[in-house]
C-alpha cells in the first residue's frame, strides 16, 4: 500500500472484553514497531518485529497484551480483558530494514476508548 | 538506557519568525539517529528531519534545520519563517544501533504560531 494502514480507526469497548487492532505496514519494510500515546503524552515503545519475529516485547505493559506478525506484512495487537487505564491511541510504524538510521512510517492510529 | 528531554511543554512564536525547540538525549551508544516529527491535531506523526551521531554538519530540510551539538548532547529543532501551519506538537526522538528497534522519544512540545 502507499502508507502505513491501521484498522479501526476508533474502537469503544467495554471494560473486560478483548481487542484486536490491525496494522498493515508499507509493502516490502521488514520492520514494524507498535507505541501508545496516552492523552497529551509523548510515545511509549510497546514491541518492534523484524520479518515475523519479535526481537524486542520489552514495552508490552502486561501479560493482557500481545502481538503477533504474518511475515512481513500483517500485525495484530491484542489487548485481553481491557481496562480503562488501556484508552489511549494505539499508534502502529513500519521502515525499511530497522536500522537506526531510518525514519519512521507512521499510521494514523487507533482510538481505543475503554468505558 | 536512553533517554530524550524536551523541557519546553508549549511554546509560542510569532507568524514569520523563527523558534528553536529544544531537545537534550543520552545514550552510552556511539551509533545513533536523532529525529523530528510533528503531530498536528489531526493525529498523524510526520517526520521532519534526521542527524546521525557521526554526521559532521547540521542537517537541514527546507524550513528546518537541526542544531547538533554532540559534545553538549543537544539536538535542537530551527523553524524558520514559521507558518500558521507550523502549529502543533513537536516530538524528538533517538535510535540507537544497539537497540534499533526501540525509537525513545520526548514528551513533546507544543507550538503555537500567532498570527
Amino acid at each position: 500500500g502507499a502508507g502505513v494502514s491501521q484498522s479501526p480507526s476508533n474502537k469503544v469497548t467495554e471494560k473486560g472484553k478483548d481487542v484486536e487492532l490491525r496494522c498493515d505496514p508499507i509493502s516490502g519494510h521488514t520492520a514494524l514497531y507498535w507505541y501508545r500515546q496516552r492523552l497529551g503524552q509523548g510515545l511509549e515503545f510497546l514491541i518492534y518485529f523484524q520479518g515475523n519475529s519479535a526481537p524486542d516485547k520489552s514495552g508490552l505493559p502486561s501479560d493482557r497484551f500481545s502481538a503477533e506478525r504474518t511475515g512481513e506484512s500483517v500485525s495484530t495487537l491484542t489487548i485481553q480483558r481491557t481496562q480503562q487505564e488501556d484508552s489511549a491511541v494505539y499508534l502502529c510504524a513500519s521502515s525499511n530494514r530497522g536500522f537506526y538510521g531510518e525514519k519512521l512510517f507512521f499510521g494514523s492510529g487507533t482510538q481505543l476508548s475503554v468505558l | 538506557a536512553q533517554k530524550i528531554t524536551q523541557t519546553q511543554p508549549g511554546m509560542f512564536v510569532q507568524e514569520k519568525e523563527a523558534v528553536t525547540l529544544d531537545c537534550t538525549y543520552d545514550t552510552s551508544d556511539p551509533s545513533y539517529g536523532l529525529f523530528w516529527y510533528k503531530q498536528p491535531s489531526s493525529g498523524e506523526m510526520i517526520f521532519l528531519i534526521y542527524q546521525g551521531s557521526y554526521d559532521q554538519q547540521n542537517a537541514t530540510e527546507g524550513r528546518y534545520s537541526l542544531n547538533f551539538q554532540k559534545a553538549r548532547k543537544s539536538a535542537n529543532l530551527v523553524i524558520s519563517a514559521s507558518q500558521l501551519g507550523d502549529s502543533a506538537m513537536y516530538f524528538c526522538a533517538m535510535r540507537v544501533n544497539t537497540n534499533a528497534g526501540k525509537s525513545t522519544f520526548g514528551d513533546g512540545t507544543t507550538l503555537t504560531v500567532k498570527p
